[in-house]
């Protein structure tokens, strides 16, 4: 069975760091593009970062450039997001979602989330 | 940047009926389109893909249609455990995947 578990979420003040971890079991996670949706507190989705299945090729949603850094650890069957020079707007449910069909950018399995709040 | 405007932001249906929720992308994005279920504290979940091909555990009551512009995901026999929030999806070009803000189907 397919699992996406995200921890590191919580309280940070703006300007400061944090560091998501998704970690993934039950598929072959060195065989699929992987990718970071979120969603603020009572509204819509936001698609994040995404990263190839070999970790070569990144993207990034405009509003994150430069503060997000996606990367993956297939030793560890892990995708994480480093989050810095975080805003108040980036408060929101971070979701870890697995691409449906290698690198299709839809995504068929997605982990319960972890929250971010960022505010002084 | 493409923009997916759906619609209505809420519909009101009986249990029994059918909806039809509509979606429609700022440019076209041939069939790169996949539909999500959400239901309230719980992940979204995949309904759809390449804009009409069913996901695994999609019942039959739900279709999904269109191309180019214009989408739409119909649910027949609407049952008690389909009124969610349901968000199309575009993703024809990397990395400017975006979605479309949702519909609130609630019952009537």
């Amino acid at each position: 069975e397919v699992q996406l578990v995200e921890s590191g979420g919580g309280l940070a003040q703006p300007g400061s760091s944090l560091r998501l971890r998704c970690a993934a079991s039950g598929f072959s996670f060195d065989d699929y593009a992987m990718h970071w949706v979120r969603q603020a507190p009572g509204r819509g989705l936001e698609w994040v970062a995404g990263i190839s299945w070999s970790g070569n090729t990144v993207g990034y949603v405009d509003s994150v450039k430069g503060r997000f850094t996606i990367s993956r650890d297939s030793a560890k069957n892990s995708l994480f997001l480093q989050m810095d020079s975080l805003r108040a707007e980036d408060t929101a449910f971070y979701y870890c979602a697995k691409d449906g069909v290698g690198w299709s950018n839809w995504f068929d399995r997605w982990g319960q989330g972890t929250l971010v709040t960022v505010s002084s | 940047e493409v923009v997916m405007t759906q619609s209505p932001v809420t519909l009101s249906v009986s249990p029994g009926e059918t909806a039809t929720l509509s979606c429609r992308a700022s440019q076209s994005v041939s069939t790169d389109l996949a539909w999500y279920q959400q239901k309230p504290g719980q992940s979204p979940r995949l309904l759809f893909h390449g804009a009409s091909t069913r996901a695994t555990g999609t019942p039959p009551r739900f279709s999904a249609s269109g191309s180019g512009t214009e989408f739409t995901l119909t649910i027949a026999s609407l049952q008690s455990e389909d009124f969610a929030v349901y968000y199309c999806q575009q993703y024809m070009i990397w990395p400017f995947i975006t979605f479309g803000q949702g519909t609130r189907l609630e019952i009537k």
